[in-house]
């Protein structure tokens, strides 16, 4: 089974700079997407990123880009010129593409952002 | 118009009773999910549907039973409710083929049982 690490349960930042998230997981298949979420106090999962392992070029959306290590099996989120409301709850997801059309997200346990003034 | 839509939002209900959450998604996807976050946020799997049809149960007691009356409804209904079912219990749906796509949330429902 697929399993989905984040090693830092808190992180801050301040306003403006760039903070990294780390992630890391344990899979055995080749194919696969992998994601980051965020959850603000709203509690509305929120898509930030995503991608996919055959690819090669990081995965990049704005001020939000991803460093993906594949044999290293790393999945870090770096976020630049970090701004208020980017606190929140972030959590990494892995995605198999081999259950049928049913793929389930597995999920790390997060890391809580919060970026200070 | 909302995507993904899950009722209650907040749920507070005595332990030993029967309640349901109900969730409807307009997106058209084939695929729909129930994940449970507890106290700590980890957000685990619970099932899937696919145009109706139970493809993951997670190893969930057989008290939480859902049921998919057509691929855009996806209730859950919990008998004999206990004080460890407290959580956030979301509902969520992506289309059916593999591709750069992903799972659509809905605001989840905030469960207690007292």
């Amino acid at each position: 089974a697929q399993t989905v690490t984040q090693s830092q349960p808190e992180m801050s930042v301040q306003e403006a700079e760039t903070v990294t998230l780390s992630c890391t997981y344990d899979t055995s298949e080749s194919d696969y997407y992998l994601f980051w979420y965020k959850q603000p106090p709203s509690r509305q999962m929120i898509l930030v990123i995503r991608q996919e392992a055959y690819k090669q070029q990081n995965a990049t959306e704005n001020r939000f880009s991803v460093n993906f290590q594949k044999a290293a099996k790393s999945f870090s989120l770096k976020i630049s010129d970090s701004q208020l409301g980017d606190a929140a709850m972030y959590f990494c997801a892995y995605r198999s593409l081999t259950q049928g059309g049913s793929e389930k997200l597995v999920f790390g346990k997060g890391t809580k952002l919060t970026v200070n003034p | 118009d909302t995507a993904v839509s899950q009722t209650p939002k907040y749920l507070v209900t005595q332990m030993g009773n029967d309640k349901s959450i109900k969730c409807e998604q307009n997106l058209g996807h084939d695929t729909m999910y129930w994940y449970k976050q507890d106290s700590k946020k980890f957000l685990k799997i619970m099932f899937s549907y696919n145009n109706k049809e139970l493809i993951i149960n997670e190893t969930v007691p057989n008290r939480f039973s859902p049921k998919s009356p057509d691929k855009a409804h996806l209730n859950l209904h919990i008998n004999s409710l206990e004080l460890g079912d407290s959580a956030v219990y979301f509902c969520a749906s992506s289309p059916l083929f593999p591709g750069n796509t992903e799972a659509f949330f809905g605001q989840g429902t905030r469960l207690t049982v007292v």
